[in-house]
């Protein structure tokens, strides 16, 4: 079974901090990707890997970096949390098997005061 | 505009009845549809994938069904459970199945 973690199921943070949330994959996926899930606007895409070192922008990068530096591990960082940042954050990943099923790890709760 | 609209946006049924959730979407060129379910407090697990050649999936009592001309897409949970209450997301993957589209989900309550 594919097994994604990620460091912190529930965070608080205040605004202006630095903030890193970080997700393991343990089956050896190219592709990596973090998601912010808000009440009625579904999944949206930050930031998604395809590679150690590569990282590409999705929808909604602003405000949010992301660091690579080994093939199971991918960060998200906040540089200087805002509250407008306060959401769920879900990291998936995704092999190239054709299946074309990402696994979400358990999401990370973080309110920004 | 690739979009992906599900409905209803929340549904109570009782328990050990059927119900169906819709999905469609205007997503090009299509790839594969997928369903969601996202226990509350937890990250979305697959139920179904279905390619454009597919019209039906099913995994126990979750049924998926695809309609590629008129582009929709619907889940039959069957025979209702209580652990069956959850958001079920609906997504549609494009451009060679690595870029996705996220429906907002449908809430599902069973009630006892």
């Amino acid at each position: 079974d594919v097994k994604v973690t990620q460091s912190s199921r529930y965070l608080v943070k205040r605004t202006g901090e630095k903030v890193f949330l970080e997700c393991v994959q343990d089956m050896d996926h190219e592709n990596m990707f973090w998601y912010r899930q808000d009440p009625g606007l579904g999944l949206r895409l930050i930031y998604f890997s395809y590679d150690v070192k590569m990282k590409e922008k999705g929808d909604i990068p602003e405000g949010y970096s992301v660091s690579r530096e080994k093939k199971e591990r991918f960060s998200l960082i906040l540089e200087s949390a805002s509250t407008n940042q306060t959401s769920m954050y879900l990291c998936a990943s995704l092999g190239t098997g054709g299946t074309y099923e990402q696994y979400f790890g358990p999401g990370t709760r973080l309110t920004v005061t | 505009k690739n979009q992906v609209e599900q409905s209803p946006q929340s549904l109570i049924i009782l328990e050990g009845k059927n119900c169906t959730l819709q999905c469609n979407y205007t997503v090009s060129p299509f790839s594969n549809l997928r369903w969601y379910k996202q226990d509350t407090g937890r990250g979305p697990v697959s139920l179904t994938i279905m390619t454009f050649s597919e019209n039906t999936k099913s995994n126990g009592r979750y049924t998926a069904t695809l309609d590629a001309d008129t582009k929709q897409s619907s889940l039959h949970i069957t025979a209702s459970q209580l652990s069956d209450s959850a958001s079920y997301i609906c997504v549609v993957s494009h451009t060679g199945g690595f870029k996705t589209i996220f429906g907002a989900g449908t809430r599902l309550f069973v009630k006892a």
